[in-house]
């Protein structure tokens, strides 16, 4: 059973460009969250979508956007790219319960190895 | 405001000791406090996981211990060993309602165990 998956592994874009990371989450979750982890810092939530759309978003620009897409796989783009966008981009996903509003945890949130981005 | 804070930042532990790392939260809503393991170069791991109507959750060498009424949690690594360098971060969360699934991480803490 293959884990969360991410592609690229590392990624080098130079400012003011645009760039785009997959997540393909773990067999049987519906739910993807993104992070982004600075060096030598806790990740911080982006956002998360659940039904191929955003349900929360963290303290991100506009800049940050996303999908989801019908098997439950999840882009994260990033738009004029910032020398501080370099990062460790991470995916995690779950799977939840219950209905709208409402979810519930039915899993942990599993990580996938994360997208190196180096913005020069 | 950092929600969730972490200390120390880095530990060193001889093999065999016992590592003790610590988080104190500030919302008293959270109600899901996992520990993340990670390795240089790979996304974090679920080590361990409580919620607060528990006051301690052991899982073979790994035991969190959880104070509801400080707002503090803490792992316990026993018989540390040099596998078990690594960074670790605690995190807390919702287990559920509209705000179910984002983790909010402590800084880290860098984990040295010398052989």
């Amino acid at each position: 059973d293959a884990g969360v998956t991410q592609s690229p592994t590392h990624l080098i874009k130079t400012r003011g460009q645009q760039v785009t990371l997959r997540c393909s989450p773990k067999s049987g979750h519906d739910t993807v969250s993104w992070y982004q982890q600075a060096l030598g810092q806790g990740p911080q939530f982006i956002f998360q979508y659940y039904e191929e759309e955003e349900r929360q978003r963290g303290n991100f620009p506009d800049r940050f956007s996303g999908h989801q897409f019908p098997n439950y796989s999840s882009e994260l783009n990033v738009n004029a790219l910032l020398l501080g966008d370099s990062a460790l981009y991470l995916c995690a996903s779950s799977l939840a319960g219950g209905s709208l509003p409402i979810l519930y945890w039915n899993t942990e949130a599993f990580f996938g190895q994360g997208t190196r981005l180096t913005v020069v | 405001q950092q929600q969730v804070k972490q200390s120390p930042q880095s530990l060193i532990v001889q093999k065999g000791g016992i590592s003790i790392i610590n988080c104190a939260y500030e919302n008293t809503a959270f109600d899901y406090f996992p520990w993340y393991q990670q390795f240089p170069g790979k996304g974090p791991a679920l080590l361990i996981a409580i919620r607060p109507d528990v006051s301690e959750k052991k899982e073979g060498r790994f035991t969190i211990s959880f104070n509801k009424s400080a707002k503090q949690f803490s792992l316990h690594i026993m018989d540390s060993q040099p596998g078990d360098s690594a960074t670790y971060f605690c995190a807390a969360g919702f287990d559920r309602g509209s705000t179910l699934g984002r983790l909010y991480f402590g800084r880290g803490t860098q984990l040295t165990v010398w052989p």
